[in-house]
């Protein structure tokens, strides 16, 4: 079964810094589609950005890029000039690519603090 | 924009009620996933549906039991509640999409509280 880690559970930045939130995950599929998801205090979950396996480019949404290592099946997340609006539990997720109906996969979730 | 409503934001039951969850998304969308998140688990997966009528069992169904009538409706039903079902529920739906990278879109979330 695949597995998706995410070994921070807190992390706090500074405003106008950079973080990275760091994400692996364990599978021996090779199509497969990876996303980070923001959850806000208001609860809604927020699809911040997601990147597809067999592209070796990185994705890139504005101030939210990934850093995507496939061969250490890594994920990690890098926000730049951080907001107090960021502050969220931000969630790593994976999911198979070989259908259209399976379910993702999340990570335990890591807790940004923003500090003004 | 997609929406996916859930019938409560907060929801206060006893021991041993019957509870329904609803779930509705307005944009036809075949696929639907129940989650229960927990602090310091992350959302786990109870059901999901890609068609009506049909339903897949997820990481933790037990105790759980799901109902799509309707394309755009997805029920949670908690037999018999009890107090480990006390929990954040998230329902979500997405298309299909073979070989596409479908995000799913989440509702606003049920936190049931099981006395």
């Amino acid at each position: 079964a695949q597995t998706v880690t995410q070994s921070q559970p807190e992390m706090s930045v500074q405003e106008a810094e950079t973080v990275t939130l760091s994400c692996t995950y364990d599978t021996s599929e090779s199509d497969y589609y990876l996303f980070w998801y923001k959850q806000p205090p208001s609860r809604q979950m927020i699809l911040v950005i997601r990147q597809e396996a067999y592209k070796q480019q990185n994705a890139t949404e504005n101030r939210f890029s990934v850093n995507f290592q496939k061969a250490a099946k890594s994920f990690s997340l890098k926000i730049s000039d951080s907001q107090l609006g960021d502050a969220a539990m931000y969630f790593c997720a994976y999911r198979r690519g070989n259908s259209g109906n399976t379910p993702l996969v999340f990570g335990k979730g890591t807790r940004l603090s923003v500090i003004a | 924009d997609v929406k996916v409503t859930q019938s409560s934001r907060y929801l206060v039951k006893r021991t041993g009620e019957k509870v329904f969850l609803e779930c509705v998304q307005d944009m036809d969308h075949e696929n639907m996933f129940w989650y229960r998140q927990d602090p310091g688990l992350g959302l786990r997966l109870i059901y999901f549906s890609y068609d009506v009528k049909m339903k897949e069992k997820g990481d933790i169904p037990e105790g759980y039991s799901v109902s799509r009538e309707k394309k755009e409706r997805f029920s949670l039903i908690l037999e018999s509640a009890s107090t480990n079902q006390t929990s954040m529920y998230l329902c979500a739906s997405s298309l299909w999409g073979q070989g596409r990278s479908q995000p799913q879109h989440f509702g606003d979330g049920t936190r049931l509280s099981i006395l």
